[in-house]
């Protein structure tokens, strides 16, 4: 079965833009969590929706929001952008909060 | 701060010995999982053990885990050039009722052909 699709891969955006990351999350697959890498942070967990339902959120300023759709499919979007919010973007899909989480190839953001 | 912390933090090795890498975590989990990372690229799932599980093994791939010590291993036998990447362990935390995977910072592996 097709794996976790992200759109786009790659994105270069100028600071005070915003953002829409698109999270396709493996078929069947109800759980969805996104998480910013950055090369000096690592992983950091962004925040999980479930059935909707947002019911985890990382430690990231309100311009990260996401939602998810009642196909699963998920949306991030960050407002006004800053240089910092420069990273490989992830999102990740599993059935069940215990069970294994599968990641996209991720959205890489750039911004100028 | 962390949950998972993984050591070292960057391995070098001849193609065809074994590699180790550690994790240790913080709080009580209900299961671990490793991951690999080809240069900035997705994560692949490796191995997911749980809390009631000593360990593990996928092909060329051991994983344990140790509940008292709070650490997991893994271990990479027969090394190939191929297995070259970022491998980092993720565990769940219990978070407003429900569990979030938090990761470590990962142990950049190299193998020499």
């Amino acid at each position: 079965k097709a794996g976790v699709t992200q759109t786009p891969r790659y994105l270069i955006k100028t600071r005070g833009q915003q953002v829409t990351l698109s999270c396709s999350p493996i078929s069947g697959h109800r759980s969805v969590s996104w998480y910013q890498q950055t090369p000096g942070q690592g992983l950091q967990f962004l925040f999980e929706y479930f059935s909707e339902t947002q019911r985890n959120k990382g430690n990231f300023p309100g311009r990260f929001s996401g939602r998810q759709f009642s196909n699963s499919r998920s949306e991030m979007n960050v407002s006004t952008l800053e240089l910092g919010d420069s990273a490989l973007y992830l999102c990740a899909s599993s059935f069940t909060e215990y069970s294994e989480a599968f990641f996209g190839q991720g959205t890489r953001l750039t911004v100028v | 701060s962390q949950q998972g912390e993984e050591d070292p933090q960057a391995l070098s090795i001849q193609e065809g010995e074994n590699a180790t890498m550690n994790c240790s975590y913080k709080t009580s989990i209900n299961n671990l999982q490793w991951y690999r990372q080809n240069s900035g690229r997705g994560l692949v799932h490796l191995i997911l053990i749980r809390s009631n599980e000593r360990e593990k093994h996928s092909g060329r791939l051991r994983v344990t885990l140790d509940t008292s010590k709070k650490s997991s291993s893994l271990l990479i036998t027969a090394s190939r050039a191929a297995d070259t990447a970022s491998y980092f362990c993720a565990t769940d935390a219990l978070a407003s009722g429900t569990y979030k995977y938090i990761f470590g910072t990962g142990t950049r592996l190299k193998v020499l052909a």
